[in-house]
């Protein structure tokens, strides 16, 4: 059965700093990766995905990942925080081959520190 | 606009009442999926459908029915909620599963 993990709940970073959000996953194969961004009252929004390529992925707001293989992990990463980044943030799994179930971790609040 | 809409947003019922939460999606998405969201235990797949009459079980179907009679619909039904229902709902649609999904405004539910 594929899982993500999420081991922090709670990553408190000040502003300007960098920030990561962590996240490792277990798939049969080669995975797909995901980062959603969930702010307060809303519905999740799409960060950015690792499908194949090349490992460092580059998405909205300035965020980015890099995906490692031998450690299963897909590290949601800023260099520099803004308050307004302030949200959970979701990590997301799927297999490369097989069903299409679409597998979340537990979630990680970001708080940036002004 | 793009979009994905649910309906109720929120809704307090009975256990054993019979509930329909509709969703709806306006970008031709052949993928649409239920999620509920916990406090400690993040988004879980209910159910996703990868075309019209096709549909398959996530993580946690018990409990719930889903059916997809055309592209644009995904009603989630509760037969007869129970109280450990009580949850975020969130629809979800996009073109395929290795891409984005667009996520709807979510359906708060509070069964009693």
């Amino acid at each position: 059965a594929q899982s993500v993990a999420q081991p922090e709940d709670q990553v408190n970073v000040a502003e300007g700093n960098p920030l990561t959000v962590k996240c490792t996953y277990s798939v049969s194969g080669n995975p797909y990766l995901f980062w959603y961004v969930q702010y307060p009252n809303r519905g999740l929004q799409f960060l950015l995905k690792y499908i194949t390529g090349d490992n460092l992925v580059k998405g909205s707001y300035g965020f980015e990942a890099e995906f490692n293989k031998s450690q299963t992990s897909f590290h949601l990463k800023k260099p520099s925080a803004l308050v307004s980044d302030s949200a959970l943030y979701f990590c997301a799994v799927r297999a490369y081959f097989g069903n299409e179930k679409l597998t979340f971790g537990t979630g990680t609040r970001l708080t940036i520190i002004p | 606009e793009a979009q994905v809409t649910q309906n109720p947003r929120y809704l307090i019922t009975v256990t054993g009442k019979k509930l329909t939460v509709t969703c709806s999606q306006n970008m031709n998405h052949e993928y649409m999926s239920w999620y509920r969201q916990d406090p400690g235990l993040g988004l879980r797949q209910i159910y996703y459908s990868m075309n019209v009459e096709v549909t398959d079980k996530g993580d946690v179907p018990e409990g719930y029915k889903v059916s997809r009679k055309e592209k644009r619909n995904f009603p989630l039904i509760l037969e007869s909620p129970s109280p450990n229902q009580t949850s975020l709902y969130f629809c979800a649609s996009s073109l395929g599963t290795p891409v984005e999904q667009y996520f709807g405004p979510g359906t708060r539910l509070t069964v009693t």
